[in-house]
């Protein structure tokens, strides 16, 4: 059983370049969670998406956007990048039901210089 | 706000030792709490999760216990060893909300 999965492993982009990331959930999945987590802080909640439609976003600015395909895999992408996004980028996969537990990804390092 | 506090923010113990850290939260209504444990650079692993009902989860040597009343929670590690370093996440959800608060984490040191 394939546990949550994320490409690529780590990433260098120049201020003002747009990046994409991309998540598959855990098998059987459906729900997808994107977090940014900046060196010794926690996982700050970017947006979160079920049924191809952002369900809930968190106080990112729209330079971040998403997206959920038919198969649950999701992409993050995030335009004209700032030195502060710098970051690890986390994908979290649930099931719409239950206790909603989340099964992370191991996450894109994202540098931008 | 809903907030989520973790103490101590870093803890250096010796292999074999036991310790425990805190978290104590604002968010409500109250929906669960987790544990994780984040190594550096991956992605966190649930150790544990409770809803209201529920005041101590054991999962090997990691034991969590929350009183909903003082919304306080705290993860006991037994016997530590050196694979135990890492940084421990607590996390609460808030009911009707997909949105969990996340602690910043007690980055525990286990030296030999």
């Amino acid at each position: 059983d394939a546990g949550v999965t994320q490409s690529p492993t780590h990433l260098i982009k120049t201020r003002g370049q747009q990046v994409t990331l991309r998540c598959s959930p855990k098998s059987g999945h459906d729900t997808v969670s994107w977090y940014q987590q900046a060196l010794g802080q926690g996982p700050q909640f970017i947006f979160q998406y079920y049924e191809e439609e952002e369900r809930q976003r968190g106080n990112f600015p729209d330079r971040f956007s998403g997206h959920q395909f038919p198969n649950y895999s999701s992409e993050l992408n995030v335009n004209a990048l700032l030195l502060g996004d710098s970051a690890l980028y986390l994908c979290a996969s649930s099931l719409d039901r239950g206790n909603y537990e989340q099964y992370f990804g191991p996450g894109t390092r994202l540098t931008v210089t | 706000k809903n907030q989520v506090e973790q103490s101590p923010q870093s803890l250096i113990i010796l292999e074999g030792k036991n310790c425990t850290l805190q978290c104590n939260y604002t968010v409500s209504p109250f929906s669960n709490l987790r544990w994780y444990k984040q190594d550096t650079g991956r992605g966190p692993v649930s150790l544990t999760i409770m809803t209201f009902s529920e005041n101590t989860k054991s999962n090997g040597r990691y034991t969590a216990t929350l009183d909903a009343d003082t919304k306080q929670s705290s993860l006991h590690i037994t016997a530590s060893q050196l694979s135990d370093s890492a940084s421990y996440i607590c996390v609460v959800s808030e009911g009707g909300s997909y949105i969990p608060t996340f602690g910043r984490g007690t980055s525990l040191i286990v030296h030999p």
